[in-house]
């Protein structure tokens, strides 16, 4: 089994509507983080937690929020979706050496 | 703030061919510096990594050198193979405690014809 899965694997939802993408890891790990991914931009840094009470946002957190509820589970919601938000989403983990382990990705349209 | 540049794709090789992608890169102190791979429809998967100057990270066949005096981390590969193909990212991370950040370049996509 992975290490490292997410759910759904793709979405398509319409302009205004929430929608929530979770994550869950069995690495044990206390660091999660999620990502997205745009053509020509690379993989940017929305949210990260360093355990289940301390959460910080990243480089373009505005439009998302996210919810530590255990260890193993990070979810990422958007709470009024938006067509630039299309983009294909990634949740990571972090042990105790600098290395990152990343989900296979969610791909999310918002028509 | 940091930043990682790295070379535009995307790049197309006949198998067997020498490979180098070229990234540079700006942070204070001492990052440590990463390539990823990402094979089609999949999540990134750690290829090789340095924690410090003149290390030299290594796996599959690919190597990459820190050097410090170029600010650079080019990876290199002496003959390509088809599965090969995938798009590649170079990242660092700061060297502070609590500097969580993952830094990527925009990722080369690189394609081996046979």
């Amino acid at each position: 089994d992975a290490d490292v899965t997410q759910t759904p694997r793709n979405r398509i939802t319409k302009t205004g509507k929430r929608i929530m993408l979770e994550c869950s890891q069995t690495k044990g790990h206390d660091r999660m983080y999620w990502y997205r991914q745009d053509p020509g931009l690379g993989l940017r840094l929305i949210y990260y937690s360093f355990d289940v009470k301390d959460i910080n946002k990243g480089e373009i957190s505005d439009g998302y929020s996210v919810s530590r509820q255990a260890q193993a589970k990070f979810s990422l919601s958007l709470e009024s979706a938006i067509p630039n938000q299309t983009a294909l989403y990634f949740c990571a983990t972090r042990g105790g050496d600098y290395e990152q382990y990343f989900g296979p990705g969610t791909r999310l349209t918002v028509t | 703030g940091d930043s990682v540049t790295q070379m535009e794709g995307p790049v197309t090789l006949s198998e067997e061919a020498f490979l180098t992608i070229n990234c540079t890169y700006t942070a204070t102190g001492y990052p440590s510096l990463f390539w990823y791979v990402q094979y089609p429809g999949e999540g990134l998967q750690l290829l090789l990594k340095a924690t410090k100057a003149d290390d030299k990270g290594s796996n599959k066949g690919f190597e990459a050198t820190y050097r410090k005096e170029t600010t650079s981390f080019h990876l290199e590969k002496g003959s390509v193979q088809v599965s090969d193909s995938a798009v590649y990212f170079c990242a660092l991370t700061g060297s502070n405690f609590g500097n969580e950040k993952l830094t990527f370049g925009t990722g080369t996509r690189l394609t081996i014809i046979p």
